[in-house]
């Protein structure tokens, strides 16, 4: 059962503009939303997370935005720059689970 | 940010052999550490929850006889891969957290490539 979904395998964006990348989720339980970056044969680096009980959490360039009535969640990258290109996995951690669920990921392409 | 290494990087092996990864938080105490697996081109699919001491739980269809996990200490955890085949291959992931009210606070290694032949 999938519980965190990211149903775009990749995206293309020119260099300076805003890359956005999407993220549902089907458990309403969830405290936590992280978003990791993740080059190949690496292990993901944390980005930035919210709160289930914020909408908007913002660090420079990047800035998460939550809709819990839609279980939907987005990552805004802007300027995107070539060195964002790598893929990008949402991750989400409820208490009662005690456990994070990730994405399948999206590989951004950011072209200069 | 904090640390976490995991050797080897990667490994080749035969089937029907056993494979033993090593995962260390270098310059932290880690509470828990998580052990994935990732396919190509899927999510990072959880494997079991290690805290130190205690036994591992594992995911609902991960074989604990198969893959055994030991957490002797706050700085190291290790998953073995028990005669391992074809199907074992794969790339694995740990992480390792020092407290639950530190989720971003999850540090991640940079992965174990096994292939078994």
């Amino acid at each position: 059962d999938q519980q965190v979904k990211q149903n775009s395998p990749s995206l293309s964006v020119q260099e300076g503009r805003i890359s956005i990348l999407n993220c549902d989720y089907t458990n309403s339980m969830f405290d936590y939303f992280l978003w990791y970056k993740k080059y190949p044969a690496e292990g993901p680096t944390f980005l930035i997370s919210i709160s289930s009980i914020k909408d908007k959490n913002e660090d420079g360039r990047f800035t998460v935005f939550l809709n819990k009535s839609a279980k939907h969640l987005s990552l805004h990258i802007v300027p995107s720059q070539p060195g964002d290109s790598a893929v990008y996995f949402c991750a989400a951690w409820g208490y009662n689970f005690n456990k994070f669920y990730f994405g399948s990921g999206t590989k951004l392409n950011v072209k200069p | 940010g904090a640390v976490v290494s995991q050797h080897p990087s990667w490994v080749i092996c035969k089937s029907g052999t056993s494979v033993k990864i090593e995962c260390r938080s270098l310059d932290f105490q880690a509470t828990t550490m998580f052990w994935y697996r990732q396919f190509p081109k899927q999510s990072l699919m959880l494997m079991a929850t290690s805290n130190e001491g205690s036994k591992a739980t594992y995911e609902q269809g991960v074989e604990k006889d198969k893959f055994l996990i030991n957490h002797a200490s706050l700085t190291l955890s290790t998953l073995t891969v028990t005669s391992a085949h074809p199907e074992d291959s794969s790339f694995y992931i740990c992480s390792a957290i020092t407290a639950v009210d530190a989720l971003n606070e999850q540090f991640f290694g940079p992965g174990t490539r096994l292939t078994v032949l």
